[in-house]
């Protein structure tokens, strides 16, 4: 069963604390991405991995950092979390790019 | 600048009745347009997807219909059913694997 999981799935964090969030696939998928959901902006990219220390900037980048030391993981890492990276972030995967998987989300609150 | 765009935001249909969803895009080199669906509190699902080699893409009750020259496309579901009340989201990629949505259209079937 092809899944990609995500932890946890709910946090809610105090402004300035460090978040991380974590994500693994079991289907050796070499793509994998970060993107945050937030109501009427569709899905906005913020980090993309090609594979292990293969990764790269998406369209929102500024406030994230990821890590990527093994095929199957992907970690987001928000130093000093802000209010405005409230949001519900979705993790995914794919095989040369096209059926993009997703796993069922981390709903962030930051207070 | 959006690059993938979305219309209408929102979308009544009543049971049995065709319902046209709207995308247009900016980047010509995009050469991957899949549609996602995503019901309340789950995440995006691969629902039907076209490449530009094909002008249509058929997958039961959905249709695409590609128009490369104007960069427009649009999503057909006939004779919908309450069930397929969800957020469709037209979606691009090209070189980079880098999977670019819209915003959405939210559609709901009335029985």
């Amino acid at each position: 069963d092809m899944k990609v999981t995500q932890m946890p799935r709910y946090l809610i964090k105090r402004m300035g604390e460090n978040v991380l969030l974590e994500c693994g696939q079991d289907m050796s998928h070499e793509t994998m991405y970060w993107y945050r959901q937030d109501p009427g902006l569709g899905l906005q990219l913020i980090y993309i991995s090609y594979d292990v220390d293969s990764n790269s900037e998406g369209d929102i980048p500024k406030g994230y950092r990821v890590s990527r030391k093994k095929r199957e993981h992907f970690s987001l890492i928000l130093d000093s979390a802000k209010t405005n990276q409230t949001s519900v972030y979705f993790c995914a995967s794919s095989l040369s790019g096209r059926e993009v998987f997703f796993g069922k989300g981390t709903r962030l609150t930051v207070v | 600048q959006q690059q993938v765009r979305q219309s209408p935001q929102s979308l009544t249909v009543w049971e049995g009745e065709t319902a046209i969803l709207n995308c247009s895009y900016e980047d010509s080199t995009f050469d991957y347009f899949p549609w996602y669906w995503q019901f309340p509190r789950e995440s995006p699902a691969l629902l039907i997807a076209i490449r530009p080699v094909s002008n249509k893409k058929e997958d039961g009750r959905f249709t695409i219909f590609f128009n490369k020259r104007e960069k427009k496309l649009s999503l057909h579901i006939t004779d919908s059913q309450p069930g397929d009340s969800a957020t469709y989201f037209c979606a691009a990629s090209g070189v980079g694997y880098k999977l670019t949505f819209g915003t959405g259209t939210s559609l709901l079937v009335d029985p």
